[in-house]
């Protein structure tokens, strides 16, 4: 089993709906949770990261972390065409660049 | 402020071959860490060099190694190359092995044949 699930998609959604994209971990020890968004044939471009459970918020994005479900969710506000990447949760215990990903779900807005 | 770099973008290699696979972090940046992507496994962390020492390391083989220079700069090289060796090579950067931001370049694919 895999230190942290994520569904591989493809969702698809049109334009200006919310998109909710969500990661459960089994790790006990992870501190740190960020959201990845990568481009086809670029690298993994940082969107959000969060220490605690709570919700943190940058534009359009929303960060959500649920430390006692161990779920981790990131919302999408108005999606546009240009989010159409996919979304790569991850975490870490602390050792900042020793990450654990989620797979990745493929996002596509639609016009 | 230029990005994480990643030398050469795209090659081809035999089986049983070597590769060396280079990156220059953000100037300033100290941390340097690899990663292999691969439609299968997703992204695995390789390891992770801090003022040329090697900090952390994951679940590969010896025949994925590295170093870091003395201006941060780094390389990694694979020996005797598998066909599922073939993947996306992603080097990410960072100020210092604490920081949680990190940054990854663009990557380096490999297909092994």
């Amino acid at each position: 089993q895999k230190e942290v699930e994520q569904d591989p998609g493809p969702l698809s959604v049109p334009e200006g709906a919310i998109v909710s994209l969500n990661c459960t971990y089994s790790n006990s020890a992870f501190q740190y949770f960020m959201w990845y968004r990568q481009y086809s044939r670029k690298g993994p471009e940082l969107l959000m990261y969060t220490y605690s459970s709570g919700n943190k918020e940058d534009g359009r994005f929303t960060a959500q972390v649920d430390k006692s479900s161990k779920y981790i969710s990131l919302f999408i506000r108005d999606s546009q065409p240009s989010d159409s990447a996919t979304y790569l949760c991850a975490s870490n215990t602390g050792t900042a660049s020793k990450l654990t990903f989620g797979t990745g779900t493929r996002l596509q807005v639609t016009l | 402020k230029a990005g994480v770099t990643q030398t050469p973008r795209y090659l081809i290699k035999t089986r049983g071959q070597q590769v060396t696979l280079s990156c220059s972090p953000i100037s300033g940046h100290r941390s340097v860490s690899w990663y292999q992507q691969t439609p299968g496994q997703g992204l695995q962390f390789l390891f992770e060099y801090f003022s040329e020492t090697q900090r952390n390391k994951g679940n590969f083989p010896g025949r994925f190694s590295g170093r870091q220079f003395s201006n941060s700069r780094s390389e990694m090289n694979v020996s005797t190359l598998e066909l599922g060796d073939s993947a996306l090579y992603l080097c990410a950067s960072s100020l210092d092995s604490r920081e949680n931001t990190i940054y990854f370049g663009e990557g380096s694919w490999l297909t092994v044949v």
